[in-house]
């Protein structure tokens, strides 16, 4: 049972324009979030997290919004840039005594110069 | 700071094997958990700590043992390794231990393959 998913396994993005890369989950417990970027050959890097109990967190050119209604977030990076072209992942934690992060299957972000 | 560190990056094993992944931070994190990495699957969680002495299972801990018997290291253990087990494994450490928007630092990774 999948709780964390990435419905797209990749994405193509011109340089410049706006990256949207989503997930979606179904356990209305989990109530942090959080996008890691992973290169090849290296672990993930972290990038930005939410708190469910806000909608928007920005942290330069990256946006994450959520939308607790309909178990979704998305991951906003604008202006995309060459640099960006990696897999990313979001996970999920929550629920009383759980001690887990629970990851989607990647979403790979190619960035066409 | 060296980070969190995985030793081998790289190891060919033969069915009914063992062997112990080893894997190493110096920031004081509390929280340290070991993944796999298989191709459409994401990053799997296999078995966890929230602190020296304690662990426990993650979703796919069949197979591999673990113990914490230090704050710094976090070794792996397959039991006996079959061809299923061939992945790409991370570690990773954070402070803090969820549920929390707690960053975990992962290592880079030891690519196993089991014949």
């Amino acid at each position: 049972d999948q709780q964390v998913k990435q419905n797209s396994p990749s994405l193509s993005v011109q340089e410049g324009r706006i990256s949207i890369l989503n997930c979606d989950y179904t356990n209305s417990m989990f109530d942090y979030f959080l996008w890691y970027k992973k290169y090849p050959a290296e672990g993930p890097t972290f990038l930005i997290s939410i708190s469910s109990i806000k909608d928007k967190n920005e942290d330069g050119r990256f946006t994450v919004f959520l939308n607790k209604s309909a178990k979704h977030l998305s991951l906003h990076i604008v202006p995309s840039q060459p640099g960006d072209s990696a897999v990313y992942f979001c996970a999920a934690s929550g629920g009383s005594g759980t001690y887990k992060y629970i990851f989607g299957t990647g979403t790979r972000l190619k960035v066409l110069a | 700071n060296a980070g969190v560190t995985q030793t081998p990056k790289f190891q060919v094993l033969k069915t009914g094997q063992s062997m112990t992944l080893q894997c190493a931070q110096d920031m004081n994190h509390e929280y340290m958990s070991w993944y796999r990495q298989d191709p459409g699957m994401g990053l799997r969680l296999i078995h966890y700590s929230v602190g020296a002495g304690i662990t426990d299972q993650g979703e796919v801990p069949n197979g591999y043992n673990v113990s914490r018997s230090t704050t710094e290291d976090f070794p792996l253990r397959l039991l006996s390794a079959a061809p299923s087990q061939t992945s790409v494994y991370f570690c990773a450490s954070s402070y803090g231990s969820p549920p929390g928007p707690h960053e975990q630092f992962f290592g880079p990774g030891t690519r196993l393959t089991v014949l």
